[in-house]
Formats: structure tokens, C-alpha cells, sequence
């Protein structure tokens, strides 16, 4: 069964930092792209960023709040994704969920979308 | 950045009714478009790439349309478990943003 599972989430305050971890099975990881992705309560879903499988670059791209901030890295080793955030602020309170970034060919062009996700950890940050 | 604008932000409607969503991007995105559907308390299920393409194991009531900078998701005949709100998201380049959603009730 392809499953990811992320954990590490917690109550921080405004500066601290916190790494999220996202384990993946089922499914060969090291050829994956992987994306996070958040949702602060009430609201709508924020992508945070991605990284591409280490065969394709292993770059990394992010949104504008968390640029700076935050670091997607992987270890293809124990199939996990992690997610390290530095210098948390409030607005940063969500459930953060990984996925699949996952590439299809047709037609001769590749389209990327999240099709497996994670249940998603809460973050809160708060003084 | 490419910003994504999804109209309706609610919507109510009954069983059995026909529903279209739509989604516009600020800059053309080719057909590079996913819908997603989520519901309270889970995490989102995708439903549509590539603005058209069914994912594999979604009903056939659900459809896309659309290219450039318009796009559409149609629901043919409402079901009970498809209330829950619908996110449209641009593939073409990163950032992937997402619209702000759209949240399907029951009349």
C-alpha cells in the first residue's frame, strides 16, 4: 500500500525551530518528487514547496512566506521527506501534509500533481 | 507568481443537481491544472490533472475543462459524499499555488 506518514508536529513559540518528518512506503521514494503543504486552521491549502528526486537535480522550490525559513530535504536511505523550520512565526501555525509530487507523461509533455498524501501533523506556534 | 482565483468561494446546491466550479489563473498555464477535493478533517484527494484528465478512480460525474488562463469542474449529478470543498492548483511553475477553495453545501 502506498502510504506516507508524517509526525513531528508540535506546540512551539514564535522562533523556534521544529523539523517535520515524512515517511513513505510502498512506492519507490528515491525516484519520487516530494511537495509540503499547509493549512492553517479555517483556511484554504498553502503549498509550501517541493523537491525533485536526486537522479533529476534534488533542487528544492518554495513559497515566498517560507523561503529563508524553511528546508525540504530527503533521505532516499530511509525513504523519509523532512521539513526544517527555523524562526517560526504565528502565521506559521497549520496542518502540514507531504505528498507525492507525481509526474505523468501525455501527449509527449509531463504534468506534475500531489496524488498521495499524508494524514498531516499539526504545528502550532503560539507564546 | 502565478495567482489562482476560484469562483464561486461557496456554492449550495442539492442531490442530483449539475455544478460547475471555476478557476483563473493571473497568467496563461497552458493546461498544467489539478483539481483536488477535500473534506473536514482529511487530507485533500485528487481529482483532476492535466485540467481534464480523470484520476484514476474517480467517478465519471466529475469532469475539467478549460485551457490558457480559464478553467471549469463540473460535478454532472450531485452525490451525498460529494460535499466538501474544491481546490484548483497550477502545475505550470513553482510556486504551485492553489485558489482560495471553494466549498460545496447542501440546500
Amino acid at each position: 500500500e502506498v502510504q506516507l506518514v508524517e509526525s513531528g508536529g508540535g506546540l512551539v513559540k514564535p522562533g523556534d525551530s521544529l523539523t517535520l518528518s515524512c515517511a513513505a512506503s510502498g512506492f519507490t521514494f528515491s525516484n519520487a518528487w516530494m511537495s509540503w503543504v499547509r493549512q492553517a486552521p479555517g483556511k484554504g491549502l498553502e503549498w509550501v514547496g517541493r523537491i525533485k528526486s536526486k537522479t533529476d537535480g534534488g533542487t528544492t522550490d518554495y513559497a515566498a512566506p517560507v523561503k529563508d525559513r524553511f528546508t525540504i530535504s530527503r533521505d532516499d536511505s530511509k525513504d523519509t521527506l523532512y521539513l526544517q523550520m527555523n524562526s517560526l512565526k504565528t502565521e506559521d501555525t497549520a496542518v502540514y501534509y507531504c505528498s507525492r509530487w507525481f509526474g505523468e507523461l501525455l501527449s509527449g509533455y509531463k504534468y506534475y500533481y500531489m496524488d498521495v498524501w499524508g494524514k498531516g501533523t499539526t504545528v502550532t506556534v503560539s507564546s | 507568481d502565478i495567482q489562482m482565483t476560484q469562483s464561486p468561494s461557496s456554492l449550495s446546491a442539492s442531490v442530483g443537481d449539475r455544478v460547475t466550479i471555476t478557476c483563473r489563473a493571473s497568467q496563461s498555464i497552458k493546461n498544467y491544472l489539478n483539481w483536488y477535493q477535500q473534506k473536514p478533517g482529511k487530507a485533500p484527494k485528487l481529482l483532476i490533472y492535466a485540467a481534464s484528465s480523470l484520476q484514476s478512480g474517480v467517478p465519471s460525474r466529475f469532469s475539467g475543462s478549460g485551457s490558457g488562463t480559464d478553467f471549469t469542474l463540473t460535478v454532472s449529478s450531485l452525490q451525498p459524499e460529494d460535499f466538501a470543498t474544491y481546490y484548483c492548483q497550477q502545475s505550470y511553475n513553482p510556486p504551485h499555488n492553489f485558489g482560495q477553495g471553494t466549498k460545496l453545501e447542501i440546500k
